[in-house]
């Protein structure tokens, strides 16, 4: 198995352009998160996902959109990158199960100009 | 609420124990986990305890649950230079609606004296 994949690892955008940060897990997992991590500030829950076609916000979902088409992927879509949406990414997963551990990806290292 | 605080740097020296705190809010918190994160590197899961637990032991790692004061602590013995790193508390809320939460504490920075 592979885990969790993210592409890309990094990335650099200007102000106003829009991208997609792709998140894959060959785990068969259902529930699947993306997080922002800041300095000082811990891991901050975006957007999260309990199964294909169901999607939720998290703490900061502003500026971002997912979607959940397949079990498999959980992309992160900036529409209008803006400074403040300067971070370091990380996608998780995990199973249904209660004790089912959550699984990281390596992250995405975002800078917007 | 949900919250999750921990202080932001320990320094201990080599062959010495580090015990790292964590105090959180949310009395239905399910599990409570320990994550590590070494330089560049994504978070790596070191341990959990379930809430109905006061303690669980593995290796040179030791947590400890406090329910009624919602303060957890993680206790690395005989703490080596590969130790240092990032650790994280976090706890999972109870309730469906947050099936799929984790909420993470800032991180406590570890740093090992020769």
């Amino acid at each position: 198995n592979a885990g969790v994949t993210q592409t890309p690892k990094f990335q650099v955008l200007k102000t106003g352009q829009s991208m997609t940060l792709q998140c894959a897990q060959d785990m068969n997992h259902e529930y699947m998160s993306w997080y922002r991590q800041d300095p000082g500030m811990g891991l901050r829950l975006i957007h999260y996902s309990v199964g294909a076609g169901i999607t939720d916000q998290g703490e900061v979902p502003n500026g971002y959109n997912v979607s959940r088409s397949t079990t498999e992927d959980f992309p992160l879509r900036l529409l209008s990158a803006a400074p403040s949406q300067t971070s370091v990414y990380f996608c998780a997963s995990r199973g249904q199960r209660e004790a089912d551990t959550q699984y990281f990806g390596p992250g995405t290292r975002l800078t917007v100009l | 609420g949900e919250d999750v605080e921990q202080s932001l740097f320990l320094s201990v020296r080599e062959g010495d124990s580090s015990v790292i705190n964590c105090t959180y809010t949310d009395s239905s918190s399910t599990y409570l986990y320990w994550y590590k994160q070494e330089p560049g590197a994504g978070l790596q899961l070191l341990t959990y305890i379930f809430s109905n637990m006061d303690m669980k032991q593995d290796q040179r790692l030791t947590v400890l649950l406090n329910k009624k004061d919602k303060h957890l602590s993680l206790r690395i013995a005989d703490t080596q230079t590969g130790d240092s790193a990032i650790y994280f508390c976090a706890e999972r809320p109870g309730g469906y609606s947050s099936a799929s939460k984790i909420i993470f504490g800032s991180g406590t920075r570890l740093s090992i004296r020769p």
